[in-house]
């Protein structure tokens, strides 16, 4: 199962962009990377899935390069209420391998 | 409303006291699964269930058990709870197995203290 890697934590500013990159050097050829939002006390909740190149929905973008070894997880135009943990997900035969995600703060 | 419950959502038991935790989902999702949360550690998988009477161990199933006799249930069992069992606990469904382009629900938490 690949394993993931993210930064710890990230500071933003209130209608920036954020970007928070995932590192999956071991993805297998079958995998999707999925992309999960936890707010303190609750389950996490899902914010986007992609297997290759750019995936958008109405809350954020998924950019994944050619080799998938890595994913980049887009929120434009953050607010406060988008202080959370983002965990990136890279899903296995029937496992699911969460790391200990990117904790973001979005600064007023 | 579609959504995954969980009980008790807070409990506090004894060393050795047998306990269940209840995970139901009404969404005829074929896979579910429990994780544990701790501070610094993330989420790690306990068990999994891919179908009902079909279940697997996740990175952390020791110390727990669980079954799968109805496709909406799946209970998280813990025959002699320890303190290092003291976590937050989350249930999640999905309607098809990993791997594919499915997403997991999940609900709202059981946090388990053990004394």
């Amino acid at each position: 199962l690949a394993k993931t890697t993210q930064p710890i934590s990230m500071d933003s500013y209130e209608g920036q962009e954020v970007n928070i990159t995932c590192s999956h050097n071991n993805i297998a050829t079958n995998d999707y990377i999925t992309w999960y939002q936890q707010f303190p006390s609750q389950g996490p909740r899902f914010i986007i899935q992609g297997y290759k190149t750019k995936v958008t929905n109405e809350v954020a973008s998924l950019f994944i390069p050619a080799d998938r070894k890595s994913s980049t997880l887009s929120l434009p135009r953050v607010s406060l209420s988008d202080t959370a943990v983002y965990y990136c997900l890279v899903s296995g035969t029937y496992k699911y391998i969460f790391g200990t995600g990117t904790r973001l703060k979005v600064l007023a | 409303e579609a959504q995954v419950t969980q009980n008790p959502r807070y409990l506090i038991t004894v060393t050795g006291k047998k306990l269940t935790v209840t995970c139901s989902q009404n969404m005829n999702h074929e896979y579910m699964s429990w994780y544990r949360q701790d501070p610094g550690l993330g989420l790690r998988q306990i068990y999994y269930s891919m179908n009902v009477e079909v279940t697997d161990k996740g990175d952390v199933p020791e110390g727990y058990k669980v079954s799968r006799k109805e496709k909406r249930n799946f209970p998280l069992i813990l025959e002699s709870p320890s303190p290092n069992q003291t976590s937050l606990y989350f249930c999640a469904s999905s309607p098809g197995l990993a791997g594919g382009p499915y997403e997991q629900y999940f609900g709202p938490g059981t946090r388990l203290t053990v004394t």
